[in-house]
């Protein structure tokens, strides 16, 4: 596709239930990332793939919280035993091979809201 | 660690008039530095960044930056403003700490322009 593909947009789910969560990059882009949004705050930095592998997951809050991207492309972030204080809108981003200079291009977000 | 600051919660400006959105960055070594918007229930968007070279950085939507190394300040600037530029903005820094891989962002200025 032309841009970041985020799925779903919405998702509300009750407290302790598992969600996944999709990422479709550009086509091409081999970084991908995803990041956390709470309400009136910046994108807080989750989890970085380079490829396959997750290069950096020093965001992730907890153990409760994972992602894959198992061939380099699509990524899904999965969410265990969610909890309120998971709300956020979910980021992803992907850039190409530029590690100083690449922008971020970021999908329109997934709104979690957990009740 | 990297890191970005926005001053200012909200700017109010006026249509036609200029506009300018405040940043001060904090790294260790060369900065990267980007600027975002954010439109409701949206995405982030690409504005423009600052690498190397001239200290004044044009961008998309008629935006620029003036990076300032003394000051350690990379404000946004556009001469004159739209209603439609009404948004969120987002200031965000390389991350050399982590091999320049992932982006801090602040903490967001919201833009008001009134008619």
């Amino acid at each position: 596709g032309a841009g970041v593909s985020q799925t779903p947009s919405n998702k509300v789910t009750e407290k302790g239930k598992y969600v996944e969560l999709r990422c479709d990059p550009i086509s091409g882009h081999t970084a991908l990332y995803w990041y956390r949004q709470s309400l009136g705050q910046g994108p807080e930095f989750l989890i970085y793939f380079q490829g396959t592998g997750a290069a950096d997951d020093s965001g992730l809050p907890n153990d409760r919280f994972f992602a894959v991207r198992p061939e380099g492309s699509v990524s899904t972030l999965k969410i265990q035993r969610t909890e309120r204080g998971d709300s956020a809108v979910y980021l992803c981003a992907s850039s190409d091979d530029r590690p100083k200079t690449g922008e971020l291009f970021f999908g329109e977000g997934s709104r979690l809201t957990v009740l | 660690a990297q890191s970005v600051a926005q001053p200012e919660d909200q700017v109010n400006v006026a249509e036609g008039n200029p506009l300018t959105v405040k940043c001060t960055y904090s790294v260790s070594g060369n900065p990267y530095l980007f600027w975002y918007v954010q439109y409701p229930n949206r995405g982030l968007q690409f504005l423009l960044k600052y690498i190397t070279g001239d200290n004044l950085v044009k961008g998309s939507y008629g935006f620029e930056a003036e990076f300032n190394k003394s000051q350690t300040s990379f404000h946004l600037k556009k001469p004159s403003a739209l209603v439609s530029d009404s948004a969120l903005y987002f200031c965000a820094v390389r991350d050399i700490d982590t091999g320049f891989q992932k982006l801090v962002f602040g903490t967001g200025t919201r833009l008001l322009v009134s008619p």
